[in-house]
């Protein structure tokens, strides 16, 4: 597609369920993030995947958090036994090569845990 | 730990008047920095960045950002606000001297009166 494509774009579960949320980057972005947007804040690293290196999971808050990417491709970011506190928009953006620095996000996943 | 303040959580301003919206970072060296704007219903977008060479960048939409090294202040600033600059913008600065991993400002909102 054209641009970053998130799904889905609303989520609501109950706590203690797991939640997968996808990412489809731009077609040939080697580089993929994930970042979290709680109400009123601005936005958290999660994770970063650049080609066939070891991912940056620094940004993952728990070991509840986990991120996997298809090669080049689809990322998902799957919660378990969702929190309250996990409720945000989660953010995704990639970019080109190693020297194009700009990232395109997606409009994100604004999951609900009630 | 590195951060960016974004002193101004809302800021209101008539159609056609001038804007400066402020930004300080943490970091010793000298970062890579970005502005990016959010409007509703839509993701973020990037404004300008500085890397490095003139301290004054143009960005998109009119806007502009000096980078004050002695302030560690990255402002953007528009001579002429219109309609549809309302929106939520964001200052952000590379984590750890790169731009991969971003650390976000809290966001300052910007409303404009016709």
């Amino acid at each position: 597609g054209a641009g970053v494509s998130q799904s889905p774009s609303n989520k609501v579960t109950e706590k203690g369920k797991d939640v997968e949320l996808r990412c489809d980057p731009i077609s040939g972005h080697t580089a993929l993030y994930w970042y979290r947007q709680r109400l009123g804040q601005g936005l958290e690293f999660l994770i970063y995947f650049q080609g066939n290196s070891a991912p940056d999971k620094s940004g993952l808050p728990s070991d509840r958090f986990s991120a996997e990417r298809t090669g080049e491709s689809v990322s998902t970011l799957t919660i378990q036994r969702t929190q309250q506190e996990d409720s945000a928009v989660y953010l995704c953006a990639s970019s080109g090569n190693p020297g194009n620095t700009e990232a395109f996000f997606g409009q994100g996943t604004r999951l609900t845990v009630v | 730990a590195q951060s960016v303040t974004q002193p101004d959580i809302h800021i209101t301003v008539s159609e056609g008047a001038s804007l400066e919206l402020r930004c300080n970072y943490s970091y010793g060296a000298t970062p890579y920095l970005f502005w990016y704007v959010q409007s509703p219903g839509q993701g973020l977008q990037l404004l300008l960045k500085y890397f490095s060479g003139d301290t004054l960048v143009q960005g998109i939409k009119g806007f502009e950002a000096e980078f004050k090294r002695s302030q560690s202040s990255f402002n953007l600033r528009k001579p002429s606000v219109h309609w549809s600059d309302a929106a939520e913008y964001f200052c952000a600065v590379g984590a750890d001297g790169g731009y991969n991993k971003l650390i976000f400002g809290a966001g300052t909102r910007l409303a404009v009166h016709p």
